[in-house]
């Protein structure tokens, strides 16, 4: 299994309170991926990093933010959480995007906004 | 807008039953496709990646197949296990962009 830690794995926060997510790799991928799993949306892209302070927007970012400063890790940022946010939140890392490389997943952190 | 669906949401199959799952996209200019399967409170557990140039990709008793001209990708099981019970994800890598995007799955139950 790619070595891949999300932490924490579970969070309970109140609306308006800040949070932040960490993704930790130890295989020195170049990418990384946030995205959040929602019933009958599947999985959506939040953001994107292709390298060290290296990040873009993907299909839902509004409300999030992201930081890269090393290699093996990938912070997502919620300024001012609200309820909408409630969702479980994955991290993946690919060693190449479309060069045939595969992406890997950690386990997710469950995050509700109460 | 590359969009990816999956049919059916869910199904119901005896053990020892071979089955296909289905994924479609509307962008044919793709890079890879990749098949996940997720089991509950789990995270997404890499199966097969296909890249554009291939037809099909196998390991195990899973076989998938691309047909890019139509915008189909199927993941075909071989003698089914209950243990083969999760949710199935088909991802697509659009040409000249980092994202994948992903199905919203097929609940696979495999029945004892």
């Amino acid at each position: 299994d790619a070595g891949i830690t999300q932490s924490p794995r579970h969070k309970v926060t109140e609306t308006g309170t800040p949070v932040t997510l960490r993704c930790h790799q130890t295989e020195n991928h170049r990418y990384m991926y946030w995205y959040r799993q929602d019933p009958g949306h599947g999985l959506r892209l939040i953001h994107y990093s292709y390298g060290v302070k290296d990040t873009d927007k993907g299909e839902v970012s509004d409300g999030y933010s992201v930081s890269r400063s090393k290699t093996e890790d990938f912070l997502l940022t919620l300024e001012s959480a609200t309820s909408s946010q409630t969702s479980v939140y994955f991290c993946a890392i690919s060693e190449a995007t479309g060069r045939g490389q595969p992406q890997h997943f950690g386990d997710g952190t469950r995050l509700s906004i109460l | 807008k590359q969009e990816v669906t999956q049919i059916p949401a869910a199904l119901s199959v005896p053990e020892g039953e071979n089955l296909v799952l289905n994924c479609s996209f509307t962008d044919s200019a793709i890079y890879n496709l990749q098949w996940f399967r997720q089991d509950p409170g789990k995270g997404l557990t890499s199966l097969l990646l296909i890249q554009s140039s291939q037809r099909e990709q196998t390991s195990g008793r899973l076989n998938a197949s691309l047909d890019k001209s139509s915008g189909r990708s199927t993941l075909y099981i071989a003698a089914s296990q209950p243990g083969d019970s999760a949710t199935y994800l088909c991802a697509v890598n659009t040409s000249g962009t980092y994202k994948y995007i992903f199905g919203t799955g097929t609940r696979l139950k495999v029945l004892a």
